[in-house]
């Protein structure tokens, strides 16, 4: 049974915001979201991740609702090389029983065009 | 990069035959994982191992084994090949105090 729903695909402009959402209804309290992408044909990437705070690194964005339902990943300026599938995993982290091992949905693809 | 080397990285096969796909890393860190990817599924657990001689299954492990006799490298067996699993196959690792995982450039199998 899936933990997440995202939208099977998206677009965005170069240059403008990629607002990417996911819905994670029955997250529990412990459980991190995480954000990772895969560029045609190549290994999935990590993006992000956060437990209840909003969060951001070089890449972008993570927004959490507060009760932690629902999240954004922002990407701030999309550009070309952005087009990849994104995937929204929740997961106990590195410490907690399942050892971290990710359960991959079916993502969004994400398009950015010119 | 994370110092994840897979091989073969393309390999065709005939049903019934055994295969092994290793995964290689350079870097001593102790979870290592393999993923199968095929259309319509996204990415799925298939074993995964947080030591040597410590191995789990994941969510899709029947008809595969895994091996860890030592640290680097991690050991994906599929004993008698099926076209089912002709798949593209996905190592990854999870670095000592990370939480996010670095994958491999992937394993694509063919099984005719």
């Amino acid at each position: 049974d899936a933990k997440t729903t995202q939208p099977p695909s998206m677009d965005c402009a170069e240059g403008r915001a990629a607002n990417l959402p996911c819905n994670h209804s029955t997250i529990s309290g412990n459980e991190y979201v995480y954000w990772y992408r895969q560029i045609h044909s190549q290994g999935p990437q990590y993006i992000i991740h956060g437990l209840k705070n909003n969060e951001t690194n070089e890449m972008a964005s993570l927004i959490i609702t507060e009760d932690r339902k629902s999240s954004t990943l922002i990407l701030p300026h999309a550009t070309l090389r952005d087009t990849a599938v994104y995937y929204c995993i929740v997961d106990l982290n590195a410490g907690g029983t399942s050892y971290g091992k990710l359960t991959f949905g079916q993502g969004t693809i994400l398009t950015v065009h010119p | 990069d994370a110092g994840i080397t897979q091989s073969p990285r393309h390999k065709v096969t005939e049903t019934g035959t055994p295969v092994t796909l290793r995964c290689h890393q350079t870097e001593n860190h102790r979870y290592m994982y393999w993923y199968r990817q095929d259309p319509g599924h996204g990415l799925r657990l298939i074993h995964y191992s947080y030591g040597v001689k410590d191995t789990d299954k994941g969510e899709v492990s029947d008809g595969y084994s895994v091996s860890r006799s030592k640290t680097e490298d991690f050991l994906l067996t599929l004993e008698s090949a099926t076209s089912s699993q002709t798949s593209v196959y996905f190592c990854a690792i999870r670095k000592r105090g990370g939480e996010e995982l670095f994958f491999g450039e992937g394993s694509r199998l063919t099984v005719l």
